[in-house]
């Protein structure tokens, strides 16, 4: 499958704790993006990013939450001490990197806050 | 006033008739235009990309974008159950200074039925 890959598909954490999320891009794809999907509400953008270079990060919240994606391995999305509103599905996009070309997204990590 | 803005719907159509999605975009610096499909649960799914003025054709679906009027919109004809889903609309701005912006800006995304 050379789609774009996330793990885990679903992640349960309690409030307070840490949640990673990991992204692979599609291959061939250098740039990968990070949006959050609220419940009953639209997809926001959170962060662009190239290997080893946060591009934009205009969408993340200020506080607890980071991103990177390292020389190797997957892009990671960590957010620190996670309260109830952090639920939702969080979706991670990548593409070649040029402007008229389109993002795939992948299936998602859906986040649940006990 | 939102980037880019959508008609919630539902939009209920028949089995067979052509369903017309719209989008509107508030930033003229906008360059490209895409449409996703996203069922209950899952992920966006690429329909159409378009950036040039006018219409762009795949199968069952034409994209058309008028970029005087800041308008995007998506046709399906032929509709089938099968195409009931949400339908994202989403805009790149366009690029300053040779770097690419490449963050996609979602309207709220119109729900299409389509009933047998």
């Amino acid at each position: 499958n050379a789609g774009v890959m996330q793990n885990p598909r679903h992640l349960v954490r309690r409030r307070g704790q840490e949640a990673r999320l990991r992204c692979s891009p599609m291959k061939g794809h250098s740039h990968v993006y990070w949006y959050r999907q609220l419940p009953e509400e639209g997809l926001k953008f959170m962060v662009y990013l190239q290997k080893e270079n946060i591009i934009d990060e205009s969408g993340m919240p200020k506080e607890r939450f980071s991103a990177e994606f390292p020389k190797e391995g997957p892009s990671i999305l960590r957010i620190q001490q996670v309260v109830r509103g952090d639920s939702a599905a969080y979706f991670c996009a990548s593409s070649p990197g040029q402007l008229k070309q389109p993002q795939h997204f992948g299936d998602g990590t859906r986040l649940s806050i006990l | 006033q939102k980037e880019v803005e959508q008609n919630s719907g539902p939009l209920s159509v028949p089995e067979g008739a052509i369903a017309s999605l719209n989008c509107t975009y508030s930033d003229r610096g906008s360059q490209s235009f895409f449409w996703y499909r996203q069922y209950s649960g899952k992920s966006p799914e690429l329909i159409m990309f378009i950036y040039s003025n006018g219409d762009k054709e795949d199968g069952r679906f034409t994209a058309q974008l008028n970029k005087a009027s800041q308008y995007v919109s998506l046709l399906i004809r032929d509709s089938q159950p099968s195409d009931s889903a949400t339908y994202l609309c989403a805009a790149i701005r366009g690029s300053a200074g040779g770097t690419s912006y490449g963050k996609l800006t979602f309207g709220q995304g119109t729900i299409l039925t389509v009933h047998p």
